[in-house]
Parts: structure tokens; sequence; C-alpha cells
């Protein structure tokens, strides 16, 4: 069965301090990778994504990630925070299984303190 | 401002009652998805429909029915409403069913009492 972890519900970090938000998936056929963003009380939208090509993604914001196909991880970081940068983030994988489907992982809440 | 729009944004609602949530995109994207959100357990998708006038079952499709009669709308509706459905409703399209990113509604919080 396919699945998506991300291993930290909560990181706190200082500003601007580096962080890294972890996120491992299972799954037995190709997968596309993203990660979403969701500040408080708002829809989620897409910080990054890979679909195909180099392994380092960046996206907005100053956030990149790195797909590693032989750990199946997909990890995102950011050099140094902001205090704005306080929101959940999310891993997701998209994949065929007879139809395309969308796989979240639980959420990763990231503090950013002054 | 192009997206999606969601209504209502929050809402109360006695157990055994019947609610509907709309959904309205005016991006012209083939498909759509409903997904609810729970604390601890990410998004979980109820119900998608690739393309108008189709439709199909997600991850958590009980108790839930959506319609797909054009492009831009795609409501859900509780037929009966219990207190596990009490969430955050988002929905959510895509340009195609394929590898596209999802756009998402800035949600429906529910209350089932």
């Amino acid at each position: 069965a396919q699945s998506v972890t991300q291993l930290d519900s909560q990181v706190p970090v200082f500003e601007e301090a580096p962080v890294e938000l972890r996120c491992n998936y299972s799954s037995s056929v190709s997968v596309y990778l993203f990660w979403y963003v969701q500040y408080p009380n708002q829809g989620l939208q897409l910080l990054l994504k890979y679909l195909s090509g180099s392994t380092l993604v960046k996206g907005i914001n100053g956030f990149e990630a790195e797909f590693n196909k032989s750990q199946t991880s997909f990890h995102l970081r950011k050099p140094s925070v902001h205090i704005s940068d306080t929101a959940e983030y999310f891993c997701a994988v998209r994949l065929y299984t007879g139809g395309f489907k969308t796989i979240f992982g639980a959420g990763t809440r990231l503090f950013v303190k002054a | 401002i192009a997206g999606i729009t969601q209504a209502p944004t929050s809402q109360i609602l006695a157990a055994g009652r019947r609610m509907t949530l709309r959904c309205t995109q005016d991006m012209r994207h083939n498909a759509m998805y409903w997904y609810r959100q729970d604390l601890g357990l990410g998004l979980r998708l109820i119900h998608y429909s690739n393309t108008a006038g189709t439709t199909g079952k997600g991850e958590v499709p009980d108790g839930y029915s959506v319609s797909r009669a054009n492009t831009d709308d795609f409501p859900l509706t509780l037929a009966s409403a219990v207190p596990s459905q009490t969430s955050v409703y988002f929905c959510a399209s895509s340009r195609t069913s394929d590898i596209g990113e999802l756009f998402f509604g800035e949600g429906s919080r529910l209350t089932v009492l």
C-alpha cells in the first residue's frame, strides 16, 4: 500500500535558523512529489513539486527539496526561516494505480520563534 | 482573482440534518476533488471528478455524495449529518486528472452537534 510519512508533527525553530522538514513515502509505482503549505485559516497552496529531471527542486519563499529515490524521501529545507514561515506543511505524492490519486502526509507544523 | 470559492465558510449543524457545501472554480479545470482535514490525519479524499459528468469515490466516501453537472461546480452533500463528520472540508481542482498540482479553496468548517 502507498503511504506518506512526515516524521515530525511539530518543528519549533528560531528565526534565521535553518530548517528541514522530513518526508518519506512508500510506493511500488513511480510517484510525483509535492510540498504544500497551509497558513492559518487558509487552504493549501503549492510550495514546490518534483515531476522529473533534476532531483533538487526550488520553490517559492526560498524553500527547496531533494528527491532521493533510493531512500524514498523528499525532505524540505530552508537555509534561514522567517516568522512568516510559521504554517503547516504537507508532503504529498501523486501516483497512478488504475487512476491518478494524491496521498497526503499528516502534516508538520513549523513554528518560527523570534 | 481566479480560483476556487467555497461556501459556507463555517456552519454549525444539528445531527440528522442535510447539508450541501458549495464549490465553484473559474479556472476551467477538468478535475475537482473534495477532501476533509482532521488533526493528525492530514487530508483524506472524499470524492473526486475527473471531468464534468463523471464522479468517483475516494478514501472516505461514506455519508457523502457529489455531482458534477458542469465544469465549474462540484457540490458536496451530507444527506444526514453525524458528529463524526465534524471537520474542515476543502474543495480542490487540477487542470487535468493526471500529474497536475492541486489548487485549493479556503475551506468550510463544519460542526455537527
